[in-house]
């Protein structure tokens, strides 16, 4: 298993403004993803952060929204951009030790309210 | 279609019955298998994967693959209060990705 970091835990943002979201993992990881859930509802992948490359994103998602960086293996950011009520959500970060078998691991996520 | 289908409660039961939930998914390629646990306001946390048809038993615990029907559910058995959570079905699809459904909540009544 993995343990995952991440920081904030939560945030009050107002509306217009961006905030980058940090997550760091204890032990060098083949991938790692975030996933955003919103109220009552279950994950949806954001995208692949690949490591030293532009992330991979999924259809609805886009780079200029929701900006990812990964310099190293253990280590990925995540920035929600100029922010509307609807962002607010649970932001998570997620990583895969094993390829082969296909395990998510979840940090504690990051819950952001946007007024 | 949902790639991964769940029926999302609520699922009520008595302690020390035994829960079930049930999932189906469309991909007939999937080849892994997960469950999660997600306690409110906590993160999913990982308690049982399944590869292979058949079952797979892990203490109270058991997941159960049909990759014909391409279904997967799994079984509580004597159920806690503490057992009270939402229980998310996730399937690998790919080489990537993981989707997941939207959850079962399941109550253990004391």
């Amino acid at each position: 298993s993995a343990v995952i970091s991440q920081k904030p835990s939560r945030d009050i943002c107002q509306r217009g403004t961006s905030l980058t979201i940090q997550c760091q993992v204890d032990s060098q990881v083949t991938m790692m993803f975030w996933y955003r859930q919103q109220p009552g509802q279950s994950l949806t992948l954001i995208a692949t952060a690949n490591q030293g490359s532009e992330a991979t994103y999924e259809s609805g998602f886009v780079i200029d929204k929701f900006p990812i960086s990964r310099p190293n293996l253990t280590f990925s950011t995540l920035t929600v951009s100029n922010m509307s009520p609807e962002d607010s959500s649970i932001y998570l970060c997620s990583a895969r030790t094993s390829a082969g078998t296909g395990e998510l691991f979840f940090g504690e996520g990051s819950r952001l309210t946007v007024l | 279609q949902k790639e991964v289908e769940q029926n999302s409660g609520p699922l009520s039961v008595p302690e020390g019955a035994i829960a079930s939930l049930n999932c189906t998914y469309s991909d007939r390629g999937s080849q892994s298998f997960f469950w999660y646990r997600q306690y409110s306001g906590k993160s999913p946390e990982l308690i049982m994967s399944i590869y292979s048809n058949g079952d797979k038993e892990d203490g109270r615990f058991t997941a159960q693959l049909n990759k014909a029907s391409q279904y997967v559910s799994l079984l509580i058995r004597d159920s806690q209060p503490s057992d009270s959570a939402t229980y998310l079905c996730a399937v690998k699809t790919g080489a990537n990705n993981l989707f997941f459904g939207t959850g079962t909540r399941l109550t253990v009544i004391p």
